[in-house]
């Protein structure tokens, strides 16, 4: 149980363009998601938490209106990244609690972006 | 504000010997510990996690943790490494109030 899935695994676009990354609970609803991005050999870094119906907090340092969050439902997060620049080529992960299992976060395979 | 300490980025250990991951954490209150380990081009998957009772917890793939509260640790142990355990390992805490806060991973190769 608690499966979460990402879609797509891998994504390569060009500079200025906006890519979208879904985020899916696939057995178990969560009313909170995480998305964080890692870079090369580098631990991961909370961008913002999102939960349902309600607008994204972001954390210190991450544009709000370069990464937006929708957390439309209880098993759909998308992050979008807008007007990619290189410099966000990274390894895009999210989580999601479990319904009454909120200290554990489940974790979904990640995406990778590179922006040429 | 809680921090998480993995000491060496770095261990290596031969097959069958014991694997031990350093994990140290700093939290102003009870704090909920977990061990994830990740794949290369992979999420994190969730190896064991602490949150109450007994402080010897046991996790997937033969893996364990102790609860320290006095030297504030939580190391992770594996009695006999299998070359399918090399990956990189993370450390990471809670303060029940959703965020997790991650150590800096610990890359375990294992050697033949």
């Amino acid at each position: 149980g608690a499966v979460v899935s990402q879609h797509p695994s891998w994504v390569i676009c060009k500079s200025g363009t906006s890519v979208k990354i879904e985020c899916r609970s696939l057995d178990f609803q969560a009313t909170t998601m995480f998305w964080y991005r890692q870079f090369p050999k580098q631990s991961l870094m909370l961008m913002a938490t999102s939960n349902e119906g309600s607008k994204a907090t972001y954390e210190q340092g991450v544009e709000k209106d370069k990464f937006l969050i929708n957390h439309a439902s209880l098993t759909l997060s998308t992050l979008t990244v807008t007007s990619a620049h290189p410099e966000d080529s990274s390894f895009y992960i999210c989580s999601g609690h479990a319904r009454g299992g909120k200290e554990t976060q489940y974790f979904g395979p990640g995406t990778r972006l590179l922006v040429l | 504000a809680q921090s998480v300490t993995q000491l060496g980025s770095h261990v290596s250990v031969s097959e069958g010997a014991l694997v031990l991951l350093r994990c140290n954490y700093s939290s102003s209150v009870p704090p909920y510990l977990f061990w994830y380990v990740q794949y290369p081009n992979q999420g994190l998957q969730l190896l064991l996690k602490y949150t109450t009772g007994a402080t010897l917890v046991k996790g997937i793939n033969g893996f364990e943790a102790e609860f320290k509260k006095s030297e504030t640790s939580f190391h992770l142990t594996k009695p006999s490494a299998h070359m399918s355990d090399a990956a990189e390992y993370f450390c990471a805490v809670t303060n029940r109030r959703d965020k997790l806060v991650f150590g800096a991973g610990t890359i375990l190769r294992v050697k033949s």
